[in-house]
């Protein structure tokens, strides 16, 4: 399988409720990222956790990293209807040229 | 907030046209990239751009792609030969160095239809 892969595919949940999502990877990486897209428009940056960091938050979102399982886990509380949209990891590799390497996503429909 | 500028939004070409895709990074951004999404599919790196030249192309970003930096603020993605398949969303970003601390910022991206 491809780094990057995301579970679940596709979450559906009430607003109020908290929604986590997973990310696993295959090689080494620098740093980890999450994006959020609403269907059909951009990617938007929504927080990075480095390599040699365990857990960070920001706001409603909570991003945990675990290298020895090579995963990490975006936790959305108390989630509003406009938090529907899909979400992407990305991991940054080693090499000294960018590429970020994006998981399939997880879709998130948060019902009013 | 500094923003990554693409246009155009949506674009339709025949098959077999070129067409340029044009991007506007953030002026103090070193590192320019070009990303695509098919409808449905994860968004897939194309192509990493520093100093003037490519640092490293995906198997995707064949000969018919090519990328150019021509006066210093535009970022340019060109497809000489468009197929049906390379119907996407590309997505242009910016970053000031590859090991951010802040991320990158994506544009919001063309919509390319091949018909």
């Amino acid at each position: 399988s491809q780094q990057g892969e995301e579970d679940p595919q596709a979450l559906s949940i009430q607003e109020g409720e908290n929604a986590t999502m997973n990310c696993s990877y295959k090689t080494s990486i620098n740093n980890l990222q999450w994006y959020r897209q609403n269907s059909g428009r951009g990617l938007v940056h929504l927080i990075l956790i480095r390599s040699n960091e365990r857990e960070k938050h920001s706001g409603r979102l909570r991003v945990t990293l675990d290298t020895s399982k090579k995963s990490s886990s975006l936790l959305i509380t108390a989630s509003r209807a406009a938090d529907t949209a899909s979400y992407f990891c990305a991991a940054l590799g080693g090499s000294n040229t960018g590429k970020l390497i994006f998981g399939q996503g997880t879709t998130l429909q948060v019902k009013p | 907030e500094p923003e990554v500028t693409q246009t155009p939004s949506h674009q339709v070409t025949q098959m077999g046209q070129e067409v340029i895709l044009r991007c506007v990074p953030i002026s103090n951004h070193l590192y320019f990239y070009w990303y695509r999404q098919i409808l449905g599919q994860k968004v897939e790196f194309l192509v990493s751009f520093y100093n003037n030249e490519i640092s490293e192309k995906s198997e995707i970003f064949d000969d018919q792609f090519s990328v150019e930096r021509p006066d210093g603020s535009n970022f340019t993605l060109k497809i000489r030969s468009t197929k049906l398949e390379d119907s996407a969303m590309y997505f242009c970003a910016s970053s000031s160095r590859t090991r951010t601390v802040y991320g990158y910022t994506f544009g919001s991206g063309t919509r390319l239809t091949v018909v």
